[in-house]
C-alpha cells in the first residue's frame, strides 16, 4: 500500500504572499505524479502530470517540481490570491490514483 | 478534457436503504473509476468500473456492499447498499483514457449523508 504524504495539512496566508507544499511517495515503481486543485461543491481540477525526475511544470502563477529519486513533490504559488483557496492534492501512479490527505490553503483577502 | 456529471449531488438517506449514483460522460472514455472520500480521510479508490464485464474491486471494497454497472463507454452507475453512517463519504467518478491519456478527470461528486 502506498503511503503518501503532504505537507502542512494547512495553510492560511495573506493575498500577495507566495507559499508551498510537500507531497511525499515511495520512490520505488515510480510512474507518475499528479496534483489536483479542490474546491468546495466543484470537481477536482488537474494541475499537472509529471513523470520525469527534475521535471518542473509551471501553469501561471502555479508551479511544480519532481524529485523522483528521493520521491517528493514540491507545489509552489506565487503571489496567493483568494481564488486560490482550495485542497491542494497529490497521487502518485497510474489510473488508479492513491491520493494524500491535501494541503488546506486559506488565502485571506 | 473530458466534461463528467453526476446525479445526485447530494442526498440525505437513511440507514438500511441504498442509493444509486450516475456518472455520464461527454464522450467515450476507455476507463472508469469510482473513489470515495470520507471525512477526514483522503480520497480512495473503490474499483474500476469496467465495460461490458464486472468492475474490479480494491482491497476493502466488494460487489456486494458497491455493484457497480458500466453499460457503455460513457455511463456508469454505483449503488452504495444497505448503507450506514460509516457509508457518509463523497462519492466521485473519475476517467482515462481521453486524448490525454496521462490525466485523469474526476466529476463533480455525490456528498451523502447517512443517518
Amino acid at each position: 500500500i502506498l503511503n503518501v504524504e503532504q505537507s502542512p495539512q494547512s495553510l492560511h496566508v495573506q493575498e500577495g504572499d507566495s507559499t508551498n507544499f510537500t507531497c511525499s511517495f515511495p520512490s520505488s515503481n515510480f510512474y507518475a505524479l499528479h496534483w489536483y486543485r479542490w474546491e468546495t461543491a466543484k470537481s477536482p481540477e488537474a494541475l499537472f502530470v509529471m513523470t520525469l525526475n527534475g521535471d518542473e511544470k509551471k501553469k501561471g502563477r502555479i508551479s511544480a517540481t519532481l524529485n523522483t529519486k528521493e520521491g517528493y513533490s514540491y507545489l509552489y504559488i506565487k503571489g496567493s490570491q483568494p481564488e486560490d483557496s482550495a485542497t491542494y492534492l497529490c497521487a502518485p501512479g497510474f489510473q488508479k490514483l492513491v491520493f494524500g490527505t491535501g494541503t488546506r490553503l486559506l488565502v485571506s483577502p | 478534457s473530458a466534461v463528467i456529471s453526476q446525479k445526485p449531488s447530494r442526498d440525505i438517506c437513511q440507514r438500511g436503504t441504498s442509493l444509486t449514483i450516475q456518472c455520464q460522460v461527454d464522450s467515450q472514455v476507455t476507463m472508469m473509476f469510482w473513489y470515495r472520500q470520507q471525512p477526514g480521510q483522503s480520497l480512495t479508490l473503490i474499483a474500476t468500473a469496467n465495460q461490458g464485464s464486472e468492475a474490479t474491486y480494491e482491497s476493502g471494497f466488494v460487489i456486494d456492499k458497491f455493484p457497480i454497472s458500466r453499460p457503455n463507454l460513457t455511463f456508469s452507475t454505483l449503488t452504495v447498499s444497505n448503507m450506514s453512517p460509516e457509508d457518509s463519504s463523497i462519492y466521485l467518478c473519475s476517467v482515462a483514457g481521453t486524448a490525454d491519456q496521462e490525466t485523469q478527470y474526476f466529476g463533480p461528486g455525490t456528498r451523502l449523508l447517512v443517518l
